[in-house]
């Protein structure tokens, strides 16, 4: 969607950190997400965040919030070639509902 | 827990040809979710239901989209007549409510070729 912006690609070896980065527009915005797809799959929820948070860590997984900025981004600790896929940050609004908005995606490569 | 499962997984039709998208939500949701995928547009939100009762359909392309919900185990996306710019990947999700803070899980999508 419109409102929300991420890259379209990173490259990164395998071993060394991965950080995804999105900007969102909408201020009122209660939850946000990431989800990962690969290859000829649906999209699978890695991780999420409440608006009124700074930060999440989930394993590998940190996910920061600047919500000045309107800033998410998720960094991946020791990328792994399995983590080859494209990641989406999707954001809910203030209507209650939980119908997402997503990026575009970022297409993040491993090499081995 | 089999997830959401749709169906077919790939569909290739001629232009103006009825096409129908099959979806089973996970067992016991109540929101569903119709997304239609591309390169250029990349995930657009169709249409939502509530309890099998269409809460916002305002992504609907145009009249040539319908969707159904019959029951909670089953909902139908149907284009009619369908068009080469219909062509991409159609995934239905479900959650189990509707509030912000319930996921949405994502069936493997439909990949729609339309000729």
């Amino acid at each position: 969607g419109e409102d929300v912006e991420q890259s379209l690609f990173l490259s990164v070896r395998e071993g060394d950190s991965s950080v995804i980065n999105c900007t969102y527009t909408d201020s009122s915005s209660t939850y946000l997400y990431w989800y990962k797809q690969e290859p000829g799959a649906g999209l699978q929820l890695l991780t999420y965040i409440f608006s009124n948070m700074d930060m999440k860590q989930d394993q590998r997984l940190t996910v920061l919030l600047n919500k000045k900025d309107k800033h998410l981004s998720l960094r991946i600790a020791d990328t792994q070639t399995g983590d080859s896929a494209i990641y989406f940050c999707a954001e809910s609004k203030m209507t209650g509902a939980n119908n997402l908005f997503f990026g575009t995606g970022t297409r993040l490569t491993v090499i081995p | 827990d089999a997830g959401v499962i749709q169906s077919p997984r790939h569909e290739v039709t001629e232009m103006g040809q009825e096409v129908t998208l099959r979806c089973k939500p996970i067992s016991g949701h109540n929101s569903l979710f119709w997304y239609r995928q591309t390169m250029m547009r990349g995930l657009e939100l169709l249409i939502y239901f509530n309890n099998n009762v269409p809460i916002d359909d305002s992504g609907m392309p145009e009249d040539r989209f319908s969707a159904k919900m019959p029951n909670a185990s089953f909902s139908t996306l149907k284009i009619q007549p369908s068009e080469p710019r219909d062509s991409a990947v159609y995934f239905c999700a479900s959650s189990p409510g509707t509030n912000y803070n319930s996921p949405l899980h994502f069936g493997n999508g439909t990949r729609l070729t339309v000729t």
